[in-house]
């Protein structure tokens, strides 16, 4: 079964500054996705961004950038220019790609607090 | 903007009774999944659902579990006899299609079992 390894339980960053969460995961698949998640508190999860193993490009959205080494198996998250509205929890997942049923594989979460 | 909604927001219950999770997935997806996420551990899955059917189920969704969508809008988990392992949050998602990537989640049911 794939797995979805978040090294970092809780991270915190000054607002306007930059901040990267890590991810790494295990499959054997050559075809898949990956995502970060949202989580503000007592919120829904939110998609932040996702990628495609296909792509070579990294996926950007706003202020929000991933650095997928697939050969290394690492999926991170940059935040440029943080701001108090980030804070949450940020989970890490995966999707196999030919997985008819689509369940997604996450990771424990990365607690952002965002410093004033 | 469409949302999943989940009711209610936080059930406490006592061992060995029954509880039911609602979730109203948004209105034109077809495919819905329940996970959970014990305190402190990861977010898991439990059961995909497609067509009026379980498409796929995890080790956890044992014949404790079952899922339905009794009327068309809400898809539902019903737990028979609780645990105190049971103790969750429980999250429901729904997705638009087969290809589509993104998942979206409810808000989550907090189970308490005492």
């Amino acid at each position: 079964a794939q797995t979805v390894t978040q090294s970092q339980p809780e991270m915190s960053v000054q607002e306007a500054e930059t901040v990267t969460l890590s991810c790494t995961y295990d499959t054997s698949e050559s075809d898949y996705y990956l995502f970060w998640y949202k989580q503000p508190p007592s919120r829904q999860m939110i998609l932040v961004i996702r990628q495609e193993a296909y792509k070579q490009q990294n996926a950007t959205e706003n202020r929000f950038s991933v650095n997928f080494q697939k050969a290394a198996k690492s999926f991170s998250l940059k935040i440029s220019d943080s701001q108090l509205g980030d804070a949450a929890m940020y989970f890490c997942a995966y999707r196999s790609a030919s997985n008819t049923g689509n369940q997604f594989y996450f990771g424990t979460g990365t607690s952002l607090t965002v410093i004033p | 903007e469409p949302e999943v909604t989940q009711t209610p927001s936080h059930q406490v219950t006592q061992m060995g009774q029954e509880v039911i999770l609602r979730c109203v997935p948004i209105s034109n997806h077809l495919y819905f999944y329940w996970y959970r996420q014990i305190l402190g551990q990861k977010v898991e899955f439990l059961v995909s659902f497609y067509n009026n059917e379980i498409s796929e189920k995890s080790e956890i969704f044992d014949d404790q579990f079952s899922v339905e969508r009794p009327d068309g809008s809400n898809f539902t988990l019903k737990i028979r006899s609780t645990k105190l392992e049971d103790s969750a949050m429980y999250f429901c998602a729904s997705k638009g299609s087969l290809l589509y990537n993104e998942q979206f989640f409810g808000p989550g049911t907090r189970l308490t079992v005492l």
